[in-house]
């Protein structure tokens, strides 16, 4: 079941913070979040696997709330070069299983 | 650093044409996968490889096939291609813990005429 992320897009001014979220139907395992620019592959920002632990990368941070089987992105302070797709992946288990990712969050920051 | 490198970054064919994307990652990666993306629906799994000639379908396997002859390579084939199958191909590839990161190629921006 794939995850459901929203908001669908955001338009931000540098200096402003944003949250983009990643829920799933399922019981989660661990939460992948990565971002593409456009023409680009998507790059890797961070995992979050069970156990609701938060954590950071520069200004962009993420937490997984098992119980309510959903993941959130912080970007705080937006630098124009955080502009892309926010895209999360999710695992219903440990081991060799593939990530289902959702339709992507399409954030632009604009000076 | 991770690299996975995929064969063409566009590619134009005609309908019924049979097409191979080539993806090819240099970490000894055991798992593999072929995504396509589409505006609106995100990255949809096709296939994926967890070792050497192995493979399995993911959401959407109709219409591709694939093979893993070598670790490092992966291929995805178009056996005849239709003109819904234009889209972006993207190539993944992760370490065998399954919950590591999953590396991605540039992609292959594939036009069927």
């Amino acid at each position: 079941q794939q995850p459901v992320q929203s908001p669908q897009a955001v338009i931000l001014r540098e200096g402003e913070d944003a949250v983009i979220n990643c829920s799933s139907s399922k019981a989660l395992y661990s939460v992948h979040w990565y971002r593409q620019k456009h023409g680009e592959a998507p790059v890797f920002l961070m995992i979050l696997l069970k156990g609701g632990e938060q954590k950071g990368h520069e200004k962009i941070s993420a937490s997984f709330n098992e119980k309510k089987q959903q993941s959130s992105l912080y970007l705080t302070a937006s630098q124009l070069s955080y502009s892309g797709t926010y895209f999360c992946g999710t695992a219903s288990r440990p081991g060799n299983t593939p990530l289902v990712f959702g339709k992507g969050t399409r954030l632009s920051v604009i000076a | 650093d991770v690299k996975v490198t995929q064969s063409s970054r566009y590619l134009v064919k005609r309908t019924g044409e049979k097409v191979f994307l080539e993806c090819v990652q240099d970490m000894d990666h055991e798992n593999m996968f072929w995504y396509r993306q589409d505006p609106g629906l995100g990255l949809r799994l096709i296939y994926f490889s967890y070792d050497v000639k192995m493979k399995e379908k993911g959401d959407i396997p109709e219409g591709y096939s694939v093979s893993r002859e070598k670790k490092e390579r992966f291929s995805l084939i178009l056996e005849s291609a239709s003109t819904n199958q234009t889209s972006m191909y993207l190539c993944a590839s992760q370490s065998g813990m399954g919950s590591d990161t999953q590396y991605f190629g540039p992609g292959t921006r594939l036009t069927v005429l």
